[in-house]
């Protein structure tokens, strides 16, 4: 069974840096695309990154350029969201996922990250 | 960027009643489309990818159509189950993917 588990989401001040983290099981990590999504009341479903099967193509959501860095470890199966500069925007359940838009994609649990003073 | 509008917002209806929720794009998208379903708590599960192609172990009373800019997601008789909140995506303009805001899908 294909498994996503995320890790990581604490309660943070604005301006400060997280790391989520996101373990995958149950399938071959390192064949798939991965995304990173969350979601919060007043934003909605957002998309915010994903990387590609070995790491050498990434991509953003324009409003976390330059702050947010996704990575992976495939020897890990693992997943990861460096967030720097977080601002009460970033606040929301971020999910991993693989595949996303197709028939095969999944989701993990969401962690919850909350900007707050 | 690509913005995805859902009718409606909310609706309420009864169990074994047909329904339509509506997606549209803000500029064409193909069939790159997706829709989900999202209940308190959980995350989205996929139903249907490419607009029409629904994913595995989806029931067949869910069925989604439409090309271009206007897309439909239908359940063909409503099952308790079926109450949550559904989302339409796109990917057409991959790397960027955008969600609709959802329908949530209520007892009436």
């Amino acid at each position: 069974e294909e498994q996503l588990v995320e890790s990581g989401g604490v309660v943070v001040q604005p301006g400060g840096s997280l790391r989520l983290s996101c373990a995958a099981s149950g399938f071959a990590f390192d064949e798939y695309t991965m995304h990173w999504v969350r979601q919060s009341p007043g934003r909605g479903l957002e998309w915010v990154s994903l990387i590609n099967w070995d790491g050498s193509t990434t991509h953003y959501e324009d409003s976390v350029k330059g702050r947010f860095t996704i990575s992976r470890d495939n020897t890990k199966n693992s997943l990861y969201l460096q967030m720097s500069s977080l601002t009460t925007e970033d606040t929301g359940l971020y999910y991993c996922v693989k595949d996303l838009g197709t028939t095969g994609d999944s989701w993990g649990q969401g962690t919850l990250v909350t900007v707050s003073s | 960027a690509i913005q995805l509008t859902q009718t409606p917002s909310s609706l309420s209806a009864s169990v074994g009643d047909r329904v339509t929720i509506t997606c549209r794009a803000s500029q064409g998208i193909a069939s790159a489309l997706a829709w989900y379903q999202q209940k308190p708590g959980k995350a989205p599960k996929v139903l249907i990818s490419d607009a029409s192609n629904l994913a595995s172990g989806v029931p067949s009373r869910f069925s989604g159509t439409g090309s271009g800019t206007d897309f439909t997601l239908t359940i063909s008789s409503l099952q308790p189950e079926d109450f949550a909140t559904y989302f339409c995506q796109q990917f057409h303009s991959y790397p960027l993917f955008t969600f609709g805001p959802g329908t949530k899908v209520e007892i009436k």
